[in-house]
């Protein structure tokens, strides 16, 4: 989806938290924003969603800025089983997926 | 509980063969997608069926690709005749119920297909 953009990739050390970030800044007020992740050879896998509020789940954090045209996946304490490409999406309310660019994220040990 | 299973993994053809996708989604999913994923790309929503009706087809090529989903559970899409820009993986997902926004789609691992 060309109007959802990400950083094509990104480094993490070990244990240290990751700030993946996510520019949607012609969201509708109804589309949902989704993360998921892929790892190679395998589909995308669900991370977190979110509407308006942050949001926490075990895997990690959803910030979603007040006025929804930017989000950031908080990831607190990346492991090695953290490496993927990890994408931001939009859902609208048919719950049609925009994917966005991919970030793809590696982690030093 | 068993995920969203596809085949074959991997399928190789000729540039003008046809060639088909299996799908079979979660048990009691009445959502089924079907994506298109070129390589260094992310996924493309090509069709979405609720039950075994369809809900969105607006991104399919209907000149090549079809697909169908008989009695609301399996899945099966089509390209015929392949062109070489068809190459890519081909995932399906599924989930509980359309609609809102905030459903969770389960994907499976997908079908590689190179065309030649």
């Amino acid at each position: 989806d060309a109007k959802t953009t990400q950083p094509n990739s990104m480094e993490s050390n070990e244990e240290e938290p990751v700030h993946l970030p996510c520019n949607h800044s012609t969201i509708s007020g109804t589309d949902y924003i989704h993360w998921y992740r892929q790892l190679p050879s395998q589909g995308p896998e669900y991370v977190i969603h979110g509407l308006t509020s942050n949001v926490n789940n075990r895997m990690a954090s959803l910030a979603i800025a007040e006025d929804r045209k930017s989000s950031t996946l908080i990831l607190h304490r990346a492991t090695l089983r953290d490496a993927a490409v990890y994408y931001c999406i939009r859902s609208n309310t048919g719950n049609q997926f925009y994917f966005g660019t991919g970030t793809s994220l590696t982690v030093i040990p | 509980e068993a995920g969203v299973a596809q085949s074959p993994r991997y399928k190789i053809i000729e540039k003008r063969q046809s060639v088909a996708f299996w799908c079979n989604p979660i048990s009691g999913h009445a959502t089924l997608y079907w994506y298109q994923q070129i390589l260094g790309q992310g996924p493309k929503l090509l069709i979405q069926f609720q039950n075994n009706g369809v809900v969105d087809d607006s991104q399919l090529p209907k000149d090549r690709f079809s697909a169908e989903r008989l009695k609301g559970v399996d899945s099966t899409l089509k390209i015929q005749p392949a062109k070489l820009e068809d190459s890519a993986v081909y995932l399906c997902a599924s989930s509980l119920v359309a609609g809102v926004g905030k459903n969770i789609q389960y994907f499976g691992a997908g079908t590689r297909l190179s065309v030649l």
